[in-house]
């Protein structure tokens, strides 16, 4: 079993509508990263968050610890939203990243 | 501008040739870090660095080398050791703050393939 399991693997969603991608872990961790990565490959940080919530334009990202999940919401979704979208925690003995499988995102126009 | 440079953005690889892929950061990071990114796969790291002239292995490390000579740069050698090289290579940089890493910058990564 991953360490992070993201869902769902793929998603597709009409423009506007409200999107939800989710990130469950196994391992402990001391915090947790949404990335994005772009058809070209480049991959940007989103959040980093350790507890609570945070946002960022229409974008939330939501952290519980105690359940070991975090919840990326994308609100008014655009076309230009379609991406891959990562989540990464870091844990470890050494504390490194470790990543999920990815979500890809497609919106319609 | 500050950020983190790759190249090649494609590289192509004989088969039993070394290949070097170049990392450079000018954001006065400490840590940096090679990861592998294969289909349906999330990314691996192949090794890492916290320190000039110091670097550990990742979960990854076999058939690859780095150095890391200058806190701005770590390069990667694929070696003809490493069986499976096509893939995407992305290097990230992170400052470290009490020993943690912050937030990873990413650079635009380097496509691999093998003749």
């Amino acid at each position: 079993k991953n360490e992070v399991e993201q869902s769902p693997q793929n998603l597709t969603a009409q423009e506007g509508e409200f999107i939800t991608i989710n990130c469950s872990y196994s391992v402990g961790i001391s915090a947790l990263h949404w990335l994005q990565q772009h058809p070209g490959g480049g991959i940007v940080s989103l959040f980093m968050l350790s507890s609570g919530k945070k946002k960022h334009g229409r974008l939330i990202a939501t952290i519980n610890i105690q359940e070991k999940h975090s919840s990326l919401h994308i609100t008014a979704s655009h076309p230009r939203d379609s991406a891959v979208y990562i989540c990464a925690v870091v844990g470890g003995s050494q504390g490194n990243l470790i990543f999920g499988k990815g979500t890809k995102l497609s919106v319609k126009p | 501008d500050g950020g983190i440079t790759q190249s090649p953005k494609y590289l192509f690889r004989k088969e039993g040739q070394n290949v070097t892929l170049s990392c450079e950061q000018n954001l006065n990071h400490d840590a940096m870090y090679w990861y592998r990114q294969d289909p349906g796969q999330g990314l691996r790291l192949i090794y890492y660095s916290q320190i000039v002239n110091d670097f550990q292995k990742g979960d990854i490390a076999e058939g690859y080398s780095v150095s890391r000579e200058k806190k701005e740069s770590f390069p990667l050698t694929v070696t003809s050791a490493q069986k499976n090289p096509t893939a995407f290579y992305l290097c990230a940089s992170s400052k470290l703050a009490g020993g943690r890493q912050e937030t990873q910058y990413f650079g635009p990564g380097t496509r691999l393939l093998v003749l």
